[in-house]
């Protein structure tokens, strides 16, 4: 079984929409968990950090599940220039000296 | 968070060479983790360095297909060793900071 696993995608979806995406993990002793923006041909760059309590920034909302090992990423108002592919992101300590574990990742594309 | 150059951003290598991969940071940083991206996948783990000791490779990877460098705290080298086509793949070099930053990548391709 994958440490962690997410929606293999792809999703098409159109301008304004809005679009949740699933992940779960499963070491119940992961302690911090990201989400990662990969655009084509790009390195991964952090989009947001993902806390218990959830946390939003802008048009995106990150929630943490301890009890379920789920992560979800909900974006509203879609921007074309949201497409590009997501991963979910936990490591297996707190952040200093931690091992990242990435999903596959999720394929978006948001259509005019 | 740091900012990390990694080059070459690109090659395209004959099989049985080798090919070293840079990353210089502009802060120093404890450890710098070395990822391979191939076709279609997600980042795999090859291996952690530390300073001025050896580094750790995952399950899977080796020292002698993937020796690396750590000659300091701001740069770290990886080089792919005799390598096949089914080296093809995306390296990136990364380090903690504000999350984790990646270096650009080095899209590598053996013919």
């Amino acid at each position: 079984r994958k440490e962690v696993e997410q929606d293999p995608g792809p999703f098409n979806v159109p301008e304004g929409a809005t679009v949740a995406f699933n992940c779960t993990y499963s070491n119940s002793a992961s302690q911090s968990f990201f989400w990662y923006r990969q655009d084509c041909r790009k390195e991964p760059k952090l989009l947001m950090s993902v806390y218990s309590s959830g946390n939003e920034d802008g048009r995106f909302t990150a929630q943490l599940n301890r009890a379920s090992q789920y992560i979800s990423l909900l974006i509203r108002d879609s921007k074309l220039s949201d497409s590009a592919t997501y991963l979910c992101v936990v490591t297996d300590r707190g952040s200093t000296l931690g091992r990242l574990y990435f999903g596959r990742g999720t394929q978006l594309t948001v259509w005019p | 968070s740091a900012v990390i150059s990694q080059k070459p951003s690109r090659d395209i290598c004959q099989r049985g060479t080798s090919l070293t991969i840079q990353c210089q940071v502009d802060s120093q940083v404890t450890m710098m983790f070395w990822y391979r991206q191939q076709p279609g996948q997600s980042l795999t783990l090859i291996a952690t360095a530390n300073q001025g000791s050896e580094a750790t490779y995952e399950s899977g990877f080796v020292i002698d297909k993937f020796p690396i460098s750590r000659p300091n705290l701001t740069f770290s080298t990886l080089t792919v060793s005799n390598m096949s086509p089914e080296d093809s793949s995306i390296y990136l070099c990364s380090v903690e900071g504000n999350g984790y930053t990646f270096g650009s990548g080095t899209r590598l391709t053996v013919v």
